[in-house]
């Protein structure tokens, strides 16, 4: 299976502690995008990279949030100093530029539950 | 404010029996119109994407409409199966950078 890989699918965590997740996309997307989705709630977005540029954040990621796309191929998700609200799934998805006004479907992987304690 | 509004917030059918999702949207610009299927603990998949200019979208059991007039779209499955069981969730598309804007989600259970 080729697709969007999330690890760890599982983190739990005391509140202050840093986490960091990885996400590797479909091989030949050049586009990555990070979300994160509470219970009952529809995904809410994060950042978005195009290659290895951080195009996009959105006002939800505070300064205690870094991303990082190196080469252009996975991405890394830090929470520093994690507090009780960041309890979530966060969901990383991957989709390729054709110019065709945005037709593609984005493919997420099964995220990563992170449980702060 | 981009906003996008989903009914039922759950909803319960038996196998077999057919059932129609409701979308409403107060997005602009206006890009596209998807639904999404999530099954639990795993992330969406896509089952439609739809432009302004299409009404109709069909994929296998599932067929999208959207009328862009009065910014509603829905998502009509036809002969449920348990498989079905999962949130359904439409989402916009909005100016560039494929910023997406989800709904919370509508829940279906198919029940035997």
């Amino acid at each position: 299976d080729t697709g969007v890989s999330q690890n760890p699918r599982h983190k739990i965590t005391k509140r202050g502690q840093n986490v960091t997740f990885r996400c590797d996309p479909i091989s030949e997307h050049n586009r990555l995008y990070w979300y994160r989705q509470t219970l009952g709630q529809g995904p809410e977005f994060l950042t978005y990279f195009q290659n290895e540029a951080q195009l996009e954040k959105s006002r939800l990621l505070s300064d205690r949030f870094s991303a990082e796309r190196p080469k252009g191929s996975f991405s890394t998700l830090e929470i520093q100093r994690t507090e009780q609200g960041d309890s979530a799934m966060y969901l990383c998805a991957s989709s390729l530029s054709l110019g065709t006004g945005g037709l593609q479907p984005q493919h997420f992987g099964d995220g990563t539950r992170l449980s702060i304690l | 404010k981009n906003q996008v509004e989903q009914s039922p917030q759950s909803l319960i059918i038996l196998e077999g029996k057919n059932c129609t999702l409701q979308c409403n949207y107060t997005v602009s610009p206006f890009s596209n119109l998807r639904w999404y299927k999530q099954d639990t603990g795993r992330g969406p998949v896509s089952l439609t994407i739809m432009t302004f200019s299409e009404n109709t979208k069909s994929n296998g059991r599932y067929t999208a409409t959207l009328d862009a007039d009065t910014k509603q779209s829905s998502l009509h499955i036809t002969a449920s199966q348990l498989s079905d069981s999962a949130s359904y969730i439409c989402v916009v598309r909005s100016g560039g950078y494929n910023k997406l804007i989800f709904g919370a989600g509508t829940r279906l259970a198919v029940h035997p």
